[in-house]
């Protein structure tokens, strides 16, 4: 069966540090891969999306930055944080049109 | 550009009573997939109920069952015998092609 993880759970990170959250994708080949952002009590923002190593198309022009170095494997990266950074970071995988399956999510914030 | 509103902010019901969240969608694709996700206080998404544009016969699980009506555009989604587990915030999705598309969700409370 297909798990996805995704780390870290949390994160406290002060302005101006840098940011690597990983997600992982086990039990499935090519997958789609999506980084979304949820500010509390609002809806999912995407963020970037990738249909294939080094495929990556990014949504909201922002200092994020996504990387796939590897089939099952999405990175989301910045160089220097923002307190706008902060929010509830999900992860997803999908198979070509179909549902898609989100990690357990990463709350990060910015102080 | 492909849009998803969900115009009920927040919606109550009474345990094992009947709730029906609204959304209505627009697209120019005649080929697309609807779908409807749980999200519990956990933050977990957890995928409810899906819809291919194609079938004219309305998807159904359980207790979730969706009323979709492709010419008006409008996916809703009914949850009969309403529980205290259903409590959640509840989003519409639509895709076409690689991009999902999120409405802005429907908090859910169950009251006992």
């Amino acid at each position: 069966s297909q798990t996805i993880h995704q780390w870290p759970a949390t994160l406290v990170q002060p302005v101006g540090s840098p940011l690597s959250l990983e997600c992982t994708v086990e039990g499935t080949s090519n997958p789609n891969l999506y980084w979304y952002r949820q500010a509390a009590g609002r809806g999912l923002q995407l963020l970037f999306y990738s249909v294939g190593i080094g495929q990556i198309s990014s949504e909201v022009p922002q200092n994020l930055s996504a990387s796939r170095p590897q089939d099952r494997q999405f990175i989301l990266s910045s160089k220097k944080l923002l307190l706008s950074d902060s929010g509830f970071y999900l992860c997803a995988w999908s198979v070509r049109d179909y549902e898609q399956y989100f990690g357990p999510g990463t709350r990060l914030t910015v102080t | 550009a492909q849009t998803v509103t969900q115009s009920q902010p927040e919606m109550s019901v009474q345990e094992a009573e009947t709730v029906t969240l609204s959304c209505t969608y627009d697209t120019s694709e005649s080929d697309y997939y609807l779908f409807w996700y749980k999200q519990p206080p956990s933050r977990q998404m957890i995928l409810v109920i899906r819809q291919e544009a194609y079938k004219q016969q309305n998807a159904t699980e359980n207790r979730f069952s969706v009323n979709f009506q492709k010419a008006a555009k409008s996916f809703s989604l009914k949850i009969s015998d309403s529980q205290l587990g259903d409590a959640a915030m509840y989003f519409c999705a639509y895709t076409g092609t690689y991009k999902y598309i999120f409405g802005t969700g429907t908090r859910l409370k169950v009251l006992a």
